[in-house]
């Protein structure tokens, strides 16, 4: 069974500050998705990241993805009250089928 | 371009009974899956259908069924509620089920008393 880690599980942090979370499995997967859901709503793609090593950066999300294309982070810089959500992983496996982590809970105060 | 679409947006239901779900996929997107998002947890994989066909399953019991239609809006049946069904029943729609570019609907909050 293939299972994703996510850390930390909730993260307070102040306006302006940077972060870091991580998602770990110890499966590989094909590519690996990271998501973001606000409460009522579904989860919205950020990145799909393809190759091990990968690095994607979004505005001031910067995306990796693990040499042996087993766990993957996300960074932001400078974080603002609009980054707040649920950040979400998902493993692609080779049958495309989606293993989602438990998530972070993010929330910055501003 | 119209997005997915999901009804109902809640469902109050008590155990044993019978519920139904829809969704309404992405314009042009032929494949439909559907996840169950308990509180506090990840989305986990219920079934794919693509082209009318069911295309994968997770760890789902058989009162756990679907349906898609010739125009790929799609159905989650759950049949004898229990306690712990109660959460987000989302959709997703992509194009082909081989892409790995899936849109998420709102969800239908699922409550069972």
């Amino acid at each position: 069974t293939q299972l994703l880690e996510q850390s930390p599980q909730f993260l307070s942090i102040q306006e302006g500050e940077n972060l870091t979370v991580y998602c770990n499995s110890s499966s590989v997967f094909s590519s690996l998705q990271w998501y973001r859901q606000e409460p009522g709503e579904g989860p919205v793609l950020l990145v799909t990241v393809v190759t091990g090593g990968e690095v994607k950066k979004l505005k001031r999300l910067t995306f990796q993805f693990g040499d042996a294309r087993k766990d993957s982070s996300l960074h932001i810089t400078a974080a603002q009250p609009g980054d707040t959500g649920l950040y979400l992983c998902a493993g692609v496996g080779y049958g495309q089928n989606f293993v989602f982590g438990p998530g972070t809970r993010l929330s910055v105060l501003p | 371009e119209t997005g997915v679409t999901q009804s109902p947006t809640h469902l109050i239901k008590t155990r044993g009974q019978q519920v139904t779900l829809r969704c309404s996929s992405q314009s042009g997107h032929n494949t439909v899956s559907w996840y169950q998002q308990a509180l506090g947890q990840g989305p986990q994989f219920i079934f794919q259908y693509y082209r009318e066909e069911e295309n994968g399953r997770g760890n789902f019991p058989p009162r756990f069924s679907g349906l898609q239609f010739p125009n790929y809006s799609s159905e989650l049946n759950v049949n004898a509620l229990e306690l712990d069904d109660s959460a987000l029943y989302l959709c997703a729609s992509s194009l082909g089920w081989t892409s790995s570019e899936q849109f998420f609907g709102p969800g239908t909050r699922l409550t069972v008393l």
